[in-house]
Parts: C-alpha cells; sequence; structure tokens
C-alpha cells in the first residue's frame, strides 16, 4: 500500500511562471515531510521540509505547505526557472520510525520550459 | 568534500553472477543505507545500517546482503544477480534520522542480462 502519493508522473510549467508539486500521504502517524530534487545521473538532494507542528515553511524560491487535515502537502516554486527541471520526490516519516522510517513518493518530473 | 561516492558508477552483469557495490561517506555519519530506483517505483529501502558493525532491512531486501564493517563504509553484495535486479542503486547516509535529511551518492546503473 502506498503510503505516500504523487498522483502527477509530470508537469510541465513555462519558466517565470509558478509551479506547484503535489503529495498526499495516508499514514497519519506521519509528522515531518520532506522534498527531494534529482537531476539525471545524479542523487536526489534535500530541498525542504516541513514539521506538521506548521503548515508552512518558506525558503528562497521554495514554499512548502501543509494541510494536515487533508493528508495533503505541496510544493511551490516561484518563479521556475530553468534550472528547476528535475525529478522531485516527496517524502515522510513518523515519530520512532527508525532508521528505515522515511517514505518515499514515485516523483513528478517537472519541465521548465524557455 | 567528497561526501558519499558509490563504486562502480555502471555495471552489468550476467544472471547469477555475484557483485559488490561500495558506499564510502567522509562525514562521519552514523546512518547508512542503500536504495534502488526503478522507473514509476520511487526510491525503496533494500538494507540500511545505524552504526558500525551494524545492518538491517528495509522493504525489499531479498536477493541482496550488506556489511558495514567500517564506519565510512556500507557494501551492497548481489550474490546472484537476476534481472528483476537490474535497477539504479543509491547509497546514501545521515547523523541520525532526526530531521530526515539524508545525503545520496551518485548512484550505481546495473544492468543484469
Amino acid at each position: 500500500d502506498q503510503q505516500v502519493k504523487q498522483n502527477s508522473p509530470s508537469l510541465s510549467v513555462q519558466e517565470g511562471r509558478i509551479s506547484i508539486l503535489n503529495c498526499d500521504y495516508t499514514n497519519s502517524m506521519f509528522d515531518y515531510f520532506l522534498w527531494y530534487k534529482k537531476y539525471p545521473a545524479e542523487g536526489p538532494t534535500f530541498l525542504i521540509s516541513i514539521s506538521s507542528i506548521k503548515d508552512k515553511n518558506e525558503d528562497g524560491r521554495f514554499t512548502v505547505f501543509l494541510n494536515k487535515s487533508a493528508k495533503h502537502l505541496s510544493l511551490h516554486i516561484v518563479p521556475s526557472q530553468p534550472g528547476d527541471s528535475a525529478v522531485y520526490f516527496c517524502a515522510a516519516m513518523w515519530p520512532g520510525g527508525g532508521a528505515d522510517g522515511l517514505t518515499f513518493g514515485k516523483g513528478t518530473h517537472l519541465i521548465i520550459q524557455p | 568534500n567528497a561526501g558519499v561516492t558509490q563504486t562502480p558508477k555502471f555495471r552489468v552483469l550476467k544472471t547469477g553472477q555475484s557483485m559488490t557495490l561500495l558506499c564510502a561517506q567522509d562525514m562521519n555519519h552514523e546512518y547508512m543505507y542503500w536504495y534502488r530506483q526503478d522507473p514509476g517505483m520511487g526510491l525503496r529501502l533494500i538494507h540500511y545500517s545505524v552504526g558500525e558493525g551494524t545492518t538491517a532491512k528495509g522493504e525489499v531486501p531479498d536477493g541482496y546482503n550488506v556489511s558495514r564493517l567500517k564506519k565510512q563504509n556500507f557494501l551492497l553484495g548481489l550474490e546472484s544477480a537476476a534481472p528483476s535486479q537490474t535497477s539504479v542503486y543509491f547509497c546514501a547516509s545521515s547523523y541520525g534520522l532526526i530531521t530526515g535529511e539524508l545525503f545520496f551518492g551518485e548512484g550505481s546503473r546495473l544492468t543484469v542480462l
């Protein structure tokens, strides 16, 4: 059973516009959420995270929103730049989950068009 | 600072052959992990280690073995490779799991014919 779902395999956005990547989760025990970014032929890199005690976290052009009641989070990129073209993985973890407590979604391939 | 280094980057095996992937980290991290990434499947945890001399199974451990004889190294072994093990393998490390922030290597692409 997939506990972290990224229902859009790909997303195409024009340069300069807002990119919104969505992620849904089913396990209400999850209390910490992360986004990772992955370029081709490279490993994923940590981008931004949010604790369940917050509903928003911002870092430059990247903002993550968390809606606990809907079990939904989203990553907003404003404005979108060509270098943002990558695969974005949503991940979630729960307290006491241990080293195997991090669950990844399948990823969304973001394509920024000039 | 090299971070997390994986070798080899690419390998082609025949069914039944064995091989070992090596992961080395220079950040003095306690935790290390092996993931595999398959098209449409995201990242799945194979095995992990919470410290030197320890290993544990992840979500998809069958067909793999691991060892953590030194804190900085984490080895992933395939005793008898199968086509289903064709994948991209990522090693990662972390200080712990408080924040879930992992540092990944560049990946190793394995093809089993």
